[in-house]
């Protein structure tokens, strides 16, 4: 069965900084591996998925990479804003999706 | 914000009540899967549907059970509902089978049992 860990379980930063989420997960045979964001209460929104063959992918201020013989990906932030503050979880997909609990981030203004 | 709806977005019920929690798919998503969020965790499988038939399921009791429409809309029900169940609950379409395919998420039923 797939587990998919994530730490730090919180994070807070002050506006500005650059971070790292980390993301590990311990069956490699994986297809893809996603990135959410969610905001409290709230469901859930897709920031990136990762293909197998990939090893990086980046959306405007968020980049995420993927080390599958390692079983890891990152989530990299830049130069972080308020309007970040929220819960990330990553998931892979098998028979089901499997997501780590979540790291929730706080940026401090 | 996707095209997945789900419906009541607020729920308060009794233990022992049922329940149905209802997903509207976004067009052309002929797959949904449900999830249950407990506070603190990240969402559990609870189990997906492919045109109208299961396809899957996580490790919840049967008194979890779901449908799912020719329009491709689900439900989601729970019988006997015990303190434990309340959740977040979400559900999540695809528009096909495999695992390459993101899921796309709707905000989710806010489930209290008291």
């Amino acid at each position: 069965k797939q587990e998919v860990t994530q730490i730090p379980a919180a994070l807070s930063v002050p506006e500005g900084e650059n971070l790292v989420l980390n993301c590990s997960f311990t069956d490699s045979a994986i297809y893809n591996l996603q990135w959410f964001r969610q905001d409290p209460g709230k469901g859930l929104t897709s920031l990136l998925l990762i293909q197998s063959s990939q090893r990086e992918q980046t959306s405007g201020r968020l980049n995420a990479s993927l080390d599958k013989s390692s079983g890891r990906s990152t989530l990299y932030i830049a130069a972080s804003q308020p309007g970040d503050s929220a819960t990330y979880l990553c998931a892979v997909p098998g028979n089901q999706f499997y997501f780590g609990t979540g790291t929730s981030l706080t940026v401090i203004p | 914000e996707t095209g997945v709806t789900q419906s009541p977005t607020h729920l308060i019920k009794t233990r022992g009540q049922q329940v149905t929690l209802r997903c509207s798919s976004q067009s052309g998503h002929n797959t949904v899967s449900w999830y249950q969020q407990a506070l603190g965790q990240g969402p559990q499988f609870i189990f997906q549907y492919y045109r109208e038939e299961e396809n899957g399921r996580g490790n919840f009791p049967p008194r979890f059970s779901g449908l799912q429409f020719p329009n491709y809309s689900s439900e989601l029900n729970v019988n006997a509902l015990e303190l434990d169940d309340s959740a977040l609950y979400l559900c999540a379409t695809t528009p096909g089978l495999g695992v390459i395919q993101t899921q796309y998420f709707g905000p989710g039923t806010r489930l209290l049992v008291l």
